[in-house]
């Protein structure tokens, strides 16, 4: 079945430096992918999506590329800040199943 | 749009206690889920709605657990009885039909069962 593998974290970086999260997925045939930030307290919302291969999603500096033939979505930043210290949670949709949420990986950027 | 509400934001009940958690997805939305997020699991799909109807429960945890969605823009998620194990964050999150849209999720509903 569809699943997405993201690398563990937990990450920590100083401020304004570079981001990379690695996500590699599974599918059967085309699917959407996706990335979500969770903030301390709050739901996971949508950070950016991609739904064919080759496209790239950016949204707030961060951007990932749908790669097919490598099966990799990867989350980057070029300079990071305290602020985006989060959960980011890379995903996957296919079809109308539900869609399917890697492990998470905690980012944590310091001052 | 007001986004997914959910209610209450905390909740503290005791271990025997019902527990109803509410949710009221965004207008237009066609798909409705229910997730349980934890430390030790992480973020687990419980049930989740098409047009109301539930489509897939296989996640809810055992027969204490039961949800419905008797509207368009309402659902429950009821626990009887509760147990300190069911402590963790639930989350509501609704998606309009297709693989493209993805989900908007609610603020959740923290959990303690003491």
């Amino acid at each position: 079945g569809n699943s997405v593998t993201q690398m563990e974290g937990p990450v920590t970086l100083s401020e304004e430096a570079f981001l990379t999260i690695n996500c590699t997925y599974t599918a059967t045939g085309y699917p959407s992918l996706f990335w979500y930030v969770q903030y301390p307290g709050e739901g996971l919302q949508l950070l950016l999506k991609a739904t064919k291969a080759d496209d790239k999603g950016s949204n707030k500096g961060f951007e990932a590329t749908y790669r097919k033939e490598t099966t990799s979505f990867h989350l980057e930043k070029g300079s990071v800040q305290v602020s985006d210290s989060a959960v980011y949670f890379c995903a996957l949709s296919e079809g109308n199943n539900d869609m399917r949420f890697g492990a998470g990986t905690r980012l944590t950027v310091k001052p | 749009d007001a986004g997914v509400i959910q209610s209450p934001r905390h909740e503290v009940t005791e271990m025997g206690q019902e527990v109803t958690l509410r949710c009221k997805p965004i207008s237009g939305h066609d798909y409705l889920f229910w997730y349980r997020q934890t430390m030790m699991r992480g973020l687990e799909l419980l049930i989740y709605f098409n047009n109301n109807v539930p489509i897939d429960d296989s996640g809810m945890p055992e027969d204490r657990f039961s949800a419905k969605m008797p509207n368009a823009s309402f659902s429950t998620l009821k626990i009887q009885p509760s147990e300190p194990r069911d402590s963790a964050v639930y989350f509501c999150a609704s998606r309009r039909q297709g693989a493209n849209y993805g989900y908007t999720f609610g603020s959740g509903t923290r959990l303690t069962v003491v």
